[in-house]
C-alpha cells in the first residue's frame, strides 16, 4: 500500500532539537522528491523545504535556514527533518509530503505533532 | 511575488454544490496549483491538480464530484452533491522561485 510513516509525538524543551522521520511504502523511493510542510495550532499550512532522495540534495525555506536539516536512508526508504533551537512558537504539526517532481504534493504522511514547552 | 489568494470561508447546503476560487498572483497566471483537503483533525489529502488550461488530475480514489477547471489566473474547485464528509479546510498549493507555496485556505462549511 502506498503511504507515509511518520514517528510518533514528541515533546521538547526550548532549545532542543527533534528529528521526525517519514518512511515510504508502496512506491520507488527515489523516484519521489519529499517536502515537509508544518501546521500550527489553528493556522494554516507553511511550506519548510524539500529533499531529493537521489542524491540527498535539499531546499529550505529561508525561514528555517540554520535550522533546519533533512536527510535520507536509501536502505530504509525513509526521510528525516531534524529543527534545531526550538521555541515555543515551532509547536506544530510537522507533515511529509510526496512530490513526483513536478513540485505538487500528491501524498501526505499523516503528522508528527511537536510540541516546545518548558 | 508568487502569492495564492484564497477566500477564507464558503458555505453550501447538503446535496447542493460550491466553488471555490484559488487566484495566483499577477504574472503567474500560467500556473498550475494542486487541490488539497483537511478535514477536522486529520492531515491534508491531495484531491487533484489544475493545470492552467482547465485540465485537472484527481487523486487517487477522489470521486469525480471533485472537479476543476482554471480561468486566466483563478483557478477553481467544484464539489458536486456535497456530503457531510466535505466539511473541511481547502487549500490551494503551487511551486514557485524554488519554494512552496500555500493558500492561506477556505473553510467549506455543509448547512
Amino acid at each position: 500500500q502506498v503511504q507515509l510513516v511518520q514517528s510518533g509525538t514528541e515533546v521538547k524543551k526550548p532549545g532542543a532539537s527533534v528529528k521526525v522521520s517519514c518512511k515510504a511504502f508502496g512506491y520507488t523511493f527515489s523516484s519521489f522528491y519529499m517536502h515537509w510542510v508544518r501546521q500550527a495550532p489553528g493556522q494554516g499550512l507553511e511550506w519548510m523545504g524539500v529533499i531529493n532522495p537521489n542524491g540527498g540534495s535539499s531546499t529550505y525555506a529561508q525561514k528555517f535556514q540554520g535550522r533546519v536539516t533533512m536527510t535520507r536512508d536509501t536502505s530504509t526508504s525513509t526521510v528525516y527533518m531534524e529543527l534545531s533551537s526550538l521555541r515555543s512558537e515551532d509547536t506544530a504539526v510537522y507533515y511529509c509530503a510526496r512530490d513526483p517532481v513536478t513540485g505538487y504534493f500528491d501524498l501526505w504522511g499523516r503528522g508528527t505533532l511537536v510540541t516546545v514547552s518548558s | 511575488q508568487l502569492v495564492l489568494t484564497q477566500s477564507p470561508s464558503a458555505a453550501a447546503s447538503l446535496g447542493a454544490s460550491v466553488k471555490l476560487t484559488c487566484t495566483l498572483s499577477s504574472g503567474h497566471s500560467s500556473y498550475p496549483i494542486a487541490w488539497h483537503q483537511q478535514q477536522p483533525e486529520k492531515g491534508p489529502r491531495y484531491l487533484m491538480k489544475v493545470n492552467s488550461d482547465g485540465s485537472h488530475i484527481r487523486g487517487d480514489g477522489i470521486p469525480d464530484r471533485f472537479s476543476g477547471f482554471s480561468s486566466g489566473a483563478e483557478r477553481y474547485l467544484t464539489i458536486s452533491s456535497l456530503q457531510s464528509e466535505d466539511e473541511a479546510d481547502y487549500y490551494c498549493q503551487t511551486w514557485g522561485t524554488g519554494r512552496g507555496i500555500f493558500g492561506a485556505g477556505t473553510k467549506v462549511t455543509v448547512l
